[in-house]
């Protein structure tokens, strides 16, 4: 299994204004996912954050908007940039360990003004 | 079709009922199958993995087949407790993992 923590666990934030999230796991791994799930919601992949590349972002996620960083195998960020209400969701980092398992982090929930 | 498709619910069923959810995917090929559970405002946790016909954990049984592609997963004796989301993720097959999830089914078990 795999334990990971996100910072902060919630933020209120300005319109316009960025916000990094912080995930960190306790184990080496190599696959990261960032999601986003909105109330009511199942969860959209933003991207993939595989360490020693360029993070592979899904349809309707550019890197502008969402970037990413992964420097180490333990630790990733995503930056939610220049904010709207519409980016107010719940942020949430997978990691993928053992058979394909996937191991979720509690989640920052983000309210945009 | 989409890629996974469950019926979002909610279910609601009294204590000790029994339950099952079903779940289509489209890609015929993936190999391995997940449930997981999410309770609200909390992040979703792995509750069953499902690689060849099944898996039985206690209350819990999820079933596969392949030739209808579909999981479900079945709950016996509900308890309070189980009410949650359940969602099921089916991983892309070949290359990289990419897991797909459903939107999730609603249960709620009442007294």
């Amino acid at each position: 299994s795999a334990v990971i923590s996100q910072k902060p666990s919630r933020d209120i934030c300005q319109r316009g204004t960025s916000l990094t999230i912080q995930c960190q796991v306790d184990s080496q791994v190599t696959m990261m996912f960032w999601y986003r799930q909105q109330p009511g919601q199942s969860l959209t992949l933003i991207a993939t954050a595989n360490q020693g590349s360029e993070a592979t972002y899904e349809s309707g996620f550019v890197i502008d908007k969402f970037p990413i960083s992964r420097p180490n195998l333990t630790f990733s960020t995503l930056t939610v940039s220049n904010m709207s209400p519409e980016d107010s969701s719940i942020y949430l980092c997978s990691v993928v360990a053992g058979s394909n398992e996937q191991f979720f982090g509690p989640g920052t929930r983000l309210t945009v003004l | 079709r989409k890629e996974v498709e469950q019926d979002p619910g909610p279910f609601n069923v009294p204590e000790g009922a029994t339950v099952a959810f079903n779940c289509t995917y489209s890609n015929s090929a993936s190999q391995s199958f997940f449930w997981y559970r999410q309770d609200c405002r909390k992040e979703p946790k792995l509750l069953m993995s499902v690689y060849s016909s099944g898996n039985e954990d206690g209350r819990f049984t999820a079933q596969l087949n392949r030739a209808s592609q579909y999981i479900s997963l079945l709950i016996r004796d509900s308890k309070l407790s189980d009410s949650a989301t359940y969602l099921c993720v089916v991983p892309a097959s070949g290359g990289s993992y990419i897991p797909t999830f459903g939107r999730g089914t609603s249960l709620i078990v009442h007294p």
